[in-house]
């Protein structure tokens, strides 16, 4: 089942902040994070396992609160390279399984 | 992570023919996912390719449609057979672990 992502679409200035929920109806193993330019692949961002941990690297985390199988990507202090379509998928089950994405998050940072 | 060669890029195809898609990984992987990406949408898993096993299809996608080949823990492909203008989508292959890499997808349009 697709995790439901929300913004669909969010436009920022240098500098300003936001941040890309994720949800799901079903019990999670994990959430990952990709972003995606355009004509280009995805690229992973991090992935986030049961336990509610945070992660991430400077301007960019993201939780994963277990109990409501949501996740939320943090862009801080965004800068113009943050543009981009963000995609957050989603494991059922460990092990390498397959990833479900969501509908996915256009960003776009301008001046 | 995973380095991907994937081929062709991109190609032009007429209706009713067949192309198929490489995907060269630079280690070996157990499992490999195909997925599809319509321009500005989602991804949307095709099929799961275990090495020497038969691969496990998701819904609305069917082996005579996208047959895929596994012959060893570095390559696979999928073929998109009696294309229609409908099958014009970016395809991509993907290795898991932790995060997905993704290969630089192959562009069709079927005329």
């Amino acid at each position: 089942q697709q995790p439901v992502q929300s913004p669909q679409a969010v436009i920022l200035r240098e500098g300003e902040d936001a941040v890309i929920n994720c949800s799901s109806s079903k019990a999670l193993y994990s959430v990952h994070w990709y972003r995606q330019k355009h004509g280009e692949a995805p690229v992973f961002l991090m992935i986030l396992l049961k336990g509610g941990e945070q992660k991430g690297h400077e301007k960019i985390s993201a939780s994963f609160n277990e109990k409501k199988q949501q996740s939320s990507l943090y862009l801080t202090a965004s800068q113009l390279s943050y543009s981009g379509t963000y995609f957050c998928g989603t494991e059922d089950s460990g092990g390498y399984q397959k990833v479900t994405f969501g509908i996915g998050t256009k960003l776009q940072v301008i001046p | 992570s995973a380095v991907i060669s994937q081929k062709p890029s991109r190609d032009i195809c007429q209706r009713g023919t067949s192309l198929t898609i490489q995907c060269q990984v630079d280690s070996q992987v157990t499992m490999m996912f195909w997925y599809r990406q319509q321009p500005g949408q989602s991804l949307t898993l095709i099929a799961t390719a275990n090495q020497g096993s038969e691969a496990t299809y998701e819904s609305g996608f069917v082996i005579d449609k996208f047959p895929i080949s596994r012959p060893n823990l570095t390559f696979s492909t999928l073929t998109v057979s009696n294309m229609s203008p409908e099958d014009s989508s970016i395809y991509l292959c993907s290795v898991p672990g932790p995060g997905y890499t993704f290969g630089s997808g192959t562009r069709l349009t079927v005329v």
